[in-house]
């Protein structure tokens, strides 16, 4: 079985500034790993996803994330955030070959400040 | 324009009355799924469905059924609601395993 936790609960920052979203995993199986987006009373918009290869992924928005293997996470970046990034944040897993369930974390809530 | 669409996108019921929440995607997508969602818990896949006719238990099902009939529908049942069901429900669809998820814009429901 599989399980994400995302570290924050909720990341406040200032416009401009870089961001990190931390996400780490557990499973047994090698795992496909994502990244999503819901801004308020919206669905959810995928931001980037890790299939195979290159462990650095760039996503919509100028976000990207790094698939570590060895520390089992998958953090999202962004250099410079904007007022408009602010929104709930999706870290997910799903299990490579099996069907396509995924596993959420709870979420991180992005609260970017003038 | 690629869609997942649900409705009702809010509603109030009672305890016990039935209701259905209806998805439907126009990407001629095999698999399709509903998840809920709840504050700190994240989503947590109710139930999902491979192709017509072959559906199948996620992680939350009790309290709920659906059914396959067509290609692109994905109705979510209460039979009989309790408001332990009041959340936040999102339909999802992609086209087989391995491809990108696409979400609705999600339904919220209240049970009192």
């Amino acid at each position: 079985a599989q399980s994400v936790t995302q570290l924050d609960s909720q990341v406040p920052v200032f416009e401009e500034a870089p961001v990190e979203l931390r996400c780490n995993y557990s499973s047994s199986v090698s795992v496909y790993l994502f990244w999503y987006v819901q801004y308020p009373n919206q669905g959810l918009q995928l931001l980037l996803k890790y299939l195979s290869g290159s462990t650095l992924v760039k996503g919509i928005n100028g976000f990207e994330a790094e698939f570590n293997k060895s520390q089992t996470s998958f953090h999202l970046r962004k250099p410079s955030v904007h007022i408009s990034d602010t929104a709930e944040y999706f870290c997910a897993v799903s299990e490579k070959g099996g069907y396509n369930k995924l596993i959420f974390g709870a979420g991180t809530r992005l609260a970017v400040h003038p | 324009e690629a869609q997942v669409t649900q409705n009702p996108r809010y509603l109030i019921t009672v305890t016990g009355k039935k209701l259905t929440v209806t998805c439907s995607q126009n990407m001629n997508h095999e698999y399709m799924s509903w998840y809920r969602q709840d504050p700190g818990l994240g989503l947590r896949q109710i139930y999902y469905s491979m192709n017509v006719e072959v559906t199948d238990k996620g992680d939350v099902p009790e309290g709920y059924k659906v059914s396959r009939k067509e290609k692109r529908n994905f109705p979510l049942i209460l039979e009989s609601p309790s408001p332990n069901q009041t959340s936040l429900y999102f339909c999802a669809s992609s086209l087989t395993i391995g491809n990108t998820i696409y979400f609705g814009e999600g339904s919220w429901l209240t049970v009192v």
